[in-house]
């Protein structure tokens, strides 16, 4: 079975453009979350969805977003982006109450 | 909100020893705490994960303890090995859903 795919790897962006970055989720897991990992913060949680609707919010600025589609991929947007912005942002999945299975992260450097 | 602190930050040890790290959490309602391993460059992989309903939970050389009343709870590798080497990372949540990690642990295992 195919793990969490996120695309793409890698992106290099400039303040104040904005980036979509999109998330296929393992066969069977509705439950899609968003991560942003930093040096400095560590792992932190951007938002949950599931079955299209978002389920959870961290403490993240309305410049963050996301979106889930009826096959349960998801896009995660990020507008006027700021330096601080630069980070891995992971995606993760799971079914029911199963642990969250990671994908490997894109990674966003802002200049 | 939930708050995760992790400690050590780095730690060292030889080849054959046991390492431990120790987690404390704030919000009581907290019932699922699960521990991910991070090796450079990868994405972070669930190793064991424990409920509150549980107080020990073993896999292998790997185990995790968790004290509800004293609300911390504890990753425990015996007998590491150099692939062991990586940063671990635990965390804790209500339900499954939005994860609130600690910082991480940078474990070294020297042969």
């Amino acid at each position: 079975k195919a793990g969490v795919t996120q695309t793409p790897r890698y992106l290099i962006k400039t303040r104040g453009q904005q980036v979509t970055l999109s998330c296929s989720p393992i066969s069977g897991h509705r439950s899609v979350s968003w991560y942003q990992q930093t040096p400095g913060q560590g792992l932190q949680f951007l938002f949950e969805y599931f079955s299209e609707t978002q389920r959870n919010k961290g403490n993240f600025p309305g410049r963050f977003s996301g979106r889930q589609f009826s096959n349960s991929r998801s896009e995660m947007n990020v507008s006027t982006l700021e330096l601080g912005d630069s980070a891995l942002y992971l995606c993760a999945s799971r079914v029911g109450n199963s642990p969250l299975h990671f994908g490997n992260g894109t990674r966003l450097t802002v200049t | 909100g939930e708050n995760v602190e992790q400690h050590p930050s780095t730690l060292s040890v030889q080849e054959g020893d046991s390492a431990v790290i120790k987690c404390t959490y704030s919000d009581s309602a907290s019932n699922y705490f699960p521990w991910y391993k991070q090796e450079l460059g990868k994405r972070p992989q669930l190793i064991i994960d424990i409920r509150s309903n549980v107080g020990e939970k073993k896999d292998q050389r790997i185990a995790v303890t968790l004290n509800k009343t004293a609300k911390h709870f504890s990753l425990h590798i015996t007998e590491t090995q150099p692939e062991d080497s990586a940063v671990y990372f635990c965390a804790a949540s209500i339900g499954f859903q939005k994860l609130v990690f600690g910082t991480g642990t940078r474990l070294l295992v020297s042969p």
